[in-house]
């Protein structure tokens, strides 16, 4: 199993560009997370999905971000405008939920500056 | 807000058991507690979860205090690849929102 694969692993860009951040869950699982995490702030969920669908999105900062799922085996995480404080390492995860709890797994990260 | 406190930093020597603890003190009966570390520049990794008795895995043990309000991760023989932050994080168990607070910084060393 390949385990969660996130793309790009490095991101550099210009405030004022738009950024998109790409996930693949692994296979088989039905929930998938984007995580945010600084120094300040530590680790934030942004939001989750749940067979393809939003059910808490009320992490995400700002109507700058913007996530989809379009299937199940692929999500986007998208910052447009971008700006300097968007700078953190971006995590996504999934999990087989079954609605009795279970065990997110989680992809490398992207690591986003924004100069 | 994390729900649970950690000490921010702890030592270990290699081989040596490493005890982590936790306090949820504001826990309630439907909370598990759940264990993940992360690794320098990785994703987190779960460890271990429980809900009021102790359970054991390939990787660590969990012992829960009898009133729940606090508990400990047990790396048994603890490797210098066991350095990392460890994460102490409450929640339902049919809830999504993990909320990771500031962990336990482990540094094992030789």
């Amino acid at each position: 199993d390949a385990g969660v694969i996130q793309s790009p692993r490095h991101e550099v860009t210009e405030m004022g560009q738009e950024v998109t951040l790409r996930c693949k869950p692994i296979s088989g699982h039905n929930s998938l997370f984007w995580y945010r995490q600084t120094m300040m702030r530590g680790l934030e969920l942004l939001i989750y999905f749940n067979n393809n669908v939003p059910i808490d999105d009320s992490g995400m900062p700002e109507d700058r971000f913007s996530a989809k799922m379009p299937n199940a085996s692929f999500s986007t995480l998208k910052i447009q405008p971008s700006e300097p404080r968007d700078s953190a390492v971006y995590f996504c995860a999934s999990s087989f939920s079954t609605g009795q709890g279970e065990t997110q797994y989680f992809g490398p990260g992207t690591r986003l500056l924004v100069l | 807000d994390a729900k649970t406190t950690q000490p921010p930093s702890m030592d270990c020597a290699e081989g040596r058991a490493a005890n982590l603890p936790c306090n949820h003190s504001t826990i309630s009966g439907n909370e598990y507690v759940y264990w993940y570390r992360q690794i320098h520049s990785q994703g987190p990794q779960y460890i271990i979860h429980g809900l009021k008795n102790n359970e054991t895995n390939e990787m660590a043990s969990l012992i829960i205090t009898e009133d729940r309000k606090s508990s400990t991760l047990i790396l048994p023989h603890a490797t210098l690849r066991d350095t990392a932050v460890y994460y102490c994080i409450v929640r339902e168990y049919n809830n999504n929102d993990m909320r990771f607070g500031a962990g336990t910084r482990l540094t094992v060393k030789p």
